[in-house]
């Protein structure tokens, strides 16, 4: 059973402040990780893709991959009250005649002005 | 504009009702997948296509049935709708695998 998980929250931090958002998967299978935002009510949204090791930025957002330890971490920097959102980890386990991504059950965070 | 259209974005419904949710992308992606999402238990695949008459089973398939008759539409059938699938629901569309999926704005399904 390919599994992602990830600390459900809620997370807070103040505005300003770096938000960590951290995720783990069982299978070394996958070889892509996205990180979606989704506001309440909302449809998620992609913020970021990774497929490599190290690090990846846009912005104010940087993804982590550290495929020997099976972790995904993505860091908001300068977090804003618009920050305030459910974050999705998924893995890409599609190959072949599949095509699968397992999310995360996703972390709450609030961002506290 | 590129974007996935589901219909109804709302649905109260009675058990052993049929009833289908549509799904629309206007992207000409060959990959789409339906998704139902729960508290405490995230997205969960439901089905998935790969293409044009190609569909294959996700995690959650059970109760549900979907075709893919043409690019555009992937439909979301369900038979005999039982209160245990009152869930959200999202169908998302991609252009390939390892790329970003694209999501419909959801559709809440009520059975009672």
């Amino acid at each position: 059973q390919k599994e992602v998980e990830q600390n459900s929250g809620p997370l807070s931090v103040p505005e300003g402040a770096i938000a960590s958002l951290n995720c783990t998967y069982s299978d070394r299978g996958s070889q892509s990780f996205f990180w979606y935002r989704q506001y309440s009510g909302k449809s998620p949204e992609l913020i970021m893709f990774i497929y490599s090791n190290g690090d990846k930025e846009d912005g104010r957002f940087t993804a982590q991959l550290n495929k020997a330890s099976q972790y995904v971490s993505l860091l908001i920097r300068d977090s804003q009250p618009s920050d305030s959102a459910t974050y999705l980890c998924a893995g890409d386990y599609s190959g072949g005649s599949n095509y699968k991504l397992t999310f995360g059950k996703g972390t709450l965070l609030t961002v506290n002005p | 504009e590129a974007q996935v259209t589901q219909n109804p974005r709302y649905l109260i419904t009675v058990t052993g009702k049929k009833l289908t949710v549509t799904c629309s992308q206007n992207m000409n992606h060959e990959y789409m997948s339906w998704y139902r999402q729960d508290p405490g238990l995230g997205l969960r695949q439901i089905y998935y296509s790969m293409n044009v008459e190609v569909t294959d089973k996700g995690d959650v398939p059970e109760g549900y049935k979907v075709s893919r008759k043409e690019k555009r539409n992937f439909p979301l059938i369900l038979e005999s709708p039982s209160p245990n699938q009152t869930s959200l629901y999202f169908c998302a569309s991609s252009p390939g695998l390892a790329n970003e999926q694209y999501f419909g704005p959801g559709t809440r399904l009520t059975v009672t």
